[in-house]
Protein backbone atom coordinates (compact mmCIF):
# COMPACT_ATOMS: atom_id res chain seq x y z
CA UNK A 1 0.00 0.00 0.00
CA UNK A 2 1.73 3.08 -1.12
CA UNK A 3 -0.86 5.77 -0.64
CA UNK A 4 -0.33 8.70 -2.40
CA UNK A 5 2.68 9.01 -4.71
CA UNK A 6 3.65 12.00 -6.95
CA UNK A 7 5.85 12.44 -9.40
CA UNK A 8 8.32 14.19 -10.35
CA UNK A 9 9.69 15.31 -7.17
CA UNK A 10 11.60 17.92 -8.24
CA UNK A 11 11.47 20.09 -11.48
CA UNK A 12 12.96 23.08 -13.05
CA UNK A 13 11.38 24.71 -16.12
CA UNK A 14 11.31 27.41 -18.45
CA UNK A 15 8.97 30.54 -19.16
CA UNK A 16 6.12 29.10 -21.19
CA UNK A 17 7.04 25.38 -21.21
CA UNK A 18 4.35 23.00 -19.94
CA UNK A 19 4.34 20.05 -18.20
CA UNK A 20 2.13 18.05 -15.92
CA UNK A 21 2.60 16.72 -12.03
CA UNK A 22 1.22 13.15 -12.02
CA UNK A 23 -0.86 11.98 -8.41
CA UNK A 24 -1.68 8.30 -7.86
CA UNK A 25 -3.46 6.80 -4.74
CA UNK A 26 -4.17 3.30 -4.12
CA UNK A 27 -6.81 3.82 -1.18
CA UNK A 28 -9.94 3.65 -3.40
CA UNK A 29 -10.31 7.38 -1.91
CA UNK A 30 -12.89 9.18 -4.14
CA UNK A 31 -11.83 12.49 -3.01
CA UNK A 32 -8.47 14.20 -4.41
CA UNK A 33 -6.86 17.92 -3.91
CA UNK A 34 -3.93 19.81 -5.34
CA UNK A 35 -2.13 22.36 -3.29
CA UNK A 36 0.74 24.35 -3.54
CA UNK A 37 2.60 26.04 -0.88
CA UNK A 38 5.14 28.66 -1.00
CA UNK A 39 7.72 29.71 0.77
CA UNK A 40 6.87 30.08 4.57
CA UNK A 41 3.10 29.81 4.06
CA UNK A 42 0.28 26.93 4.19
CA UNK A 43 -1.19 25.16 1.83
CA UNK A 44 -3.51 26.67 -0.81
CA UNK A 45 -5.88 24.48 -2.63
CA UNK A 46 -5.87 24.38 -6.20
CA UNK A 47 -8.06 22.13 -7.45
CA UNK A 48 -9.86 18.94 -6.41
CA UNK A 49 -12.28 16.23 -7.17
CA UNK A 50 -15.15 14.59 -5.41
CA UNK A 51 -15.03 11.27 -8.00
CA UNK A 52 -13.61 10.35 -11.56
CA UNK A 53 -14.88 12.82 -14.39
CA UNK A 54 -16.01 15.77 -11.56
CA UNK A 55 -13.39 18.27 -11.12
CA UNK A 56 -13.85 21.94 -9.33
CA UNK A 57 -11.58 25.18 -8.68
CA UNK A 58 -10.03 26.12 -5.17
CA UNK A 59 -8.28 28.93 -4.12
CA UNK A 60 -5.90 29.67 -6.62
CA UNK A 61 -7.01 27.73 -10.07
CA UNK A 62 -5.24 30.58 -12.28
CA UNK A 63 -2.54 28.57 -15.03
CA UNK A 64 -3.61 25.10 -14.28
CA UNK A 65 -5.67 22.59 -15.45
CA UNK A 66 -6.78 19.20 -13.98
CA UNK A 67 -8.28 16.08 -15.40
CA UNK A 68 -10.25 12.95 -13.78
CA UNK A 69 -10.55 10.12 -15.68
CA UNK A 70 -9.72 7.49 -13.08
CA UNK A 71 -10.61 7.20 -9.31
CA UNK A 72 -6.34 6.85 -8.71
CA UNK A 73 -5.33 9.37 -11.06
CA UNK A 74 -5.60 13.30 -11.08
CA UNK A 75 -3.19 15.09 -13.05
CA UNK A 76 -2.27 18.37 -12.36
CA UNK A 77 -1.06 20.26 -15.96
CA UNK A 78 1.00 23.79 -15.84
CA UNK A 79 0.59 25.95 -19.25
CA UNK A 80 2.88 28.44 -19.91
CA UNK A 81 4.63 28.06 -16.25
CA UNK A 82 5.35 32.04 -14.88
CA UNK A 83 8.27 32.37 -12.27
CA UNK A 84 4.97 32.61 -10.25
CA UNK A 85 4.34 29.05 -10.23
CA UNK A 86 7.38 28.22 -8.19
CA UNK A 87 6.51 26.01 -5.53
CA UNK A 88 5.91 22.59 -3.67
CA UNK A 89 3.03 21.13 -5.01
CA UNK A 90 1.28 18.24 -2.90
CA UNK A 91 -1.47 16.04 -4.00
CA UNK A 92 -4.11 14.46 -1.20
CA UNK A 93 -6.66 12.30 -1.45
CA UNK A 94 -9.44 11.47 1.31
CA UNK A 95 -12.68 9.06 1.77
CA UNK A 96 -15.95 11.16 2.27
CA UNK A 97 -16.49 8.53 5.46
CA UNK A 98 -15.02 8.99 8.51
CA UNK A 99 -12.61 11.38 9.73
CA UNK A 100 -11.78 13.83 7.00
CA UNK A 101 -8.58 13.26 7.16
CA UNK A 102 -6.23 13.96 4.20
CA UNK A 103 -3.44 11.79 3.32
CA UNK A 104 -0.39 13.37 1.12
CA UNK A 105 2.11 13.33 -1.29
CA UNK A 106 5.69 13.76 -1.04
CA UNK A 107 5.20 16.70 -2.74
CA UNK A 108 6.84 18.11 -6.10
CA UNK A 109 9.33 21.23 -5.57
CA UNK A 110 8.86 22.71 -9.08
CA UNK A 111 10.98 25.72 -10.43
CA UNK A 112 10.33 28.68 -13.01
CA UNK A 113 13.18 30.28 -14.15
CA UNK B 1 -15.47 31.81 4.08
CA UNK B 2 -13.37 30.20 6.57
CA UNK B 3 -9.80 31.33 8.17
CA UNK B 4 -6.73 29.87 10.52
CA UNK B 5 -5.03 31.98 12.21
CA UNK B 6 -1.75 31.33 13.55
CA UNK B 7 -0.12 34.35 15.28
CA UNK B 8 3.38 32.38 16.18
CA UNK B 9 5.92 32.30 13.12
CA UNK B 10 8.31 31.16 15.05
CA UNK B 11 8.93 29.22 18.39
CA UNK B 12 11.70 27.81 20.34
CA UNK B 13 11.64 24.62 23.82
CA UNK B 14 14.01 23.19 25.38
CA UNK B 15 13.96 19.45 25.02
CA UNK B 16 12.21 17.50 27.87
CA UNK B 17 9.99 20.92 28.27
CA UNK B 18 6.32 21.60 27.17
CA UNK B 19 5.31 24.06 24.70
CA UNK B 20 2.32 25.23 23.54
CA UNK B 21 1.35 26.57 19.71
CA UNK B 22 -1.85 28.58 19.46
CA UNK B 23 -4.07 28.93 16.47
CA UNK B 24 -7.63 30.45 16.15
CA UNK B 25 -10.45 30.34 13.43
CA UNK B 26 -13.37 31.75 11.74
CA UNK B 27 -16.40 30.00 10.73
CA UNK B 28 -20.06 29.85 10.67
CA UNK B 29 -20.33 26.66 10.21
CA UNK B 30 -21.34 24.28 13.30
CA UNK B 31 -20.25 20.95 11.99
CA UNK B 32 -16.20 20.64 11.61
CA UNK B 33 -13.16 18.84 12.14
CA UNK B 34 -9.61 20.41 12.99
CA UNK B 35 -6.51 19.01 12.48
CA UNK B 36 -2.85 19.56 13.56
CA UNK B 37 -0.28 18.60 10.85
CA UNK B 38 3.69 18.66 11.15
CA UNK B 39 5.60 19.26 8.19
CA UNK B 40 9.49 18.07 9.07
CA UNK B 41 12.57 19.15 6.40
CA UNK B 42 11.41 16.24 4.36
CA UNK B 43 8.74 18.54 3.73
CA UNK B 44 6.06 15.44 3.89
CA UNK B 45 2.70 16.49 5.62
CA UNK B 46 2.42 14.26 8.64
CA UNK B 47 -1.12 14.37 10.86
CA UNK B 48 -0.67 14.77 14.33
CA UNK B 49 -3.94 15.03 15.84
CA UNK B 50 -7.65 15.81 14.97
CA UNK B 51 -10.36 17.26 16.97
CA UNK B 52 -14.80 16.23 15.82
CA UNK B 53 -16.29 19.63 16.99
CA UNK B 54 -19.29 17.94 18.21
CA UNK B 55 -16.70 16.35 21.14
CA UNK B 56 -16.40 18.43 24.09
CA UNK B 57 -13.72 15.79 25.17
CA UNK B 58 -10.06 17.73 23.80
CA UNK B 59 -8.32 15.13 21.83
CA UNK B 60 -5.06 13.03 23.26
CA UNK B 61 -2.34 11.69 20.91
CA UNK B 62 0.70 10.67 23.42
CA UNK B 63 2.96 13.07 23.67
CA UNK B 64 0.72 15.85 21.98
CA UNK B 65 -2.72 17.09 23.45
CA UNK B 66 -5.18 19.51 22.12
CA UNK B 67 -7.28 22.41 24.29
CA UNK B 68 -10.12 23.02 22.06
CA UNK B 69 -12.43 26.13 23.40
CA UNK B 70 -15.35 26.08 20.50
CA UNK B 71 -17.34 29.21 21.93
CA UNK B 72 -13.58 31.35 21.69
CA UNK B 73 -12.72 29.38 18.32
CA UNK B 74 -9.31 28.45 19.60
CA UNK B 75 -7.39 25.19 18.95
CA UNK B 76 -4.01 25.09 20.64
CA UNK B 77 -1.51 22.34 20.57
CA UNK B 78 0.32 20.97 23.86
CA UNK B 79 3.79 19.28 23.12
CA UNK B 80 5.07 17.55 25.98
CA UNK B 81 8.24 16.31 26.59
CA UNK B 82 9.55 17.59 23.67
CA UNK B 83 12.32 15.77 21.34
CA UNK B 84 14.47 16.50 19.01
CA UNK B 85 12.43 14.73 16.48
CA UNK B 86 9.67 17.19 17.42
CA UNK B 87 11.46 19.58 14.76
CA UNK B 88 9.46 20.95 12.42
CA UNK B 89 6.64 23.40 10.63
CA UNK B 90 3.30 22.95 12.26
CA UNK B 91 -0.20 23.89 10.50
CA UNK B 92 -3.10 23.93 12.41
CA UNK B 93 -6.34 23.01 9.42
CA UNK B 94 -10.05 23.37 9.32
CA UNK B 95 -12.21 21.29 7.71
CA UNK B 96 -15.80 21.55 6.95
CA UNK B 97 -18.14 18.64 7.13
CA UNK B 98 -19.70 18.81 3.71
CA UNK B 99 -19.83 17.41 0.38
CA UNK B 100 -16.83 18.61 -0.63
CA UNK B 101 -14.44 18.84 2.10
CA UNK B 102 -11.72 21.41 1.22
CA UNK B 103 -8.71 21.96 3.96
CA UNK B 104 -8.41 25.55 5.04
CA UNK B 105 -4.27 26.18 6.32
CA UNK B 106 -3.15 28.67 8.76
CA UNK B 107 -0.02 29.73 7.97
CA UNK B 108 2.06 27.27 9.97
CA UNK B 109 4.92 28.08 13.59
CA UNK B 110 7.94 26.63 13.05
CA UNK B 111 9.02 24.91 16.33
CA UNK B 112 12.64 24.40 17.01
CA UNK B 113 13.98 21.91 19.93
CA UNK B 114 17.33 22.70 21.67
CA UNK B 115 19.21 20.78 23.69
Amino acid sequence: NAGVTQTPKFRILKIGQSMTLQCTQDMNHNYMYWYRQDPGMGLKLIYYSVGAGITDKGEVPNGYNVSRSTTEDFPLRLELAAPSQTSVYFCASSSPLGSYEQYFGPGTRLTVT
Amino acid sequence: AQTVTQSQPEMSVQEAETVTLSCTYDTSESNYYLFWYKQPPSRQMILVIRQEAYKQQNATENRFSVNFQKAAKSFSLKISDSQLGDTAMYFCAFIHTGTASKLTFGTGTRLQVTL
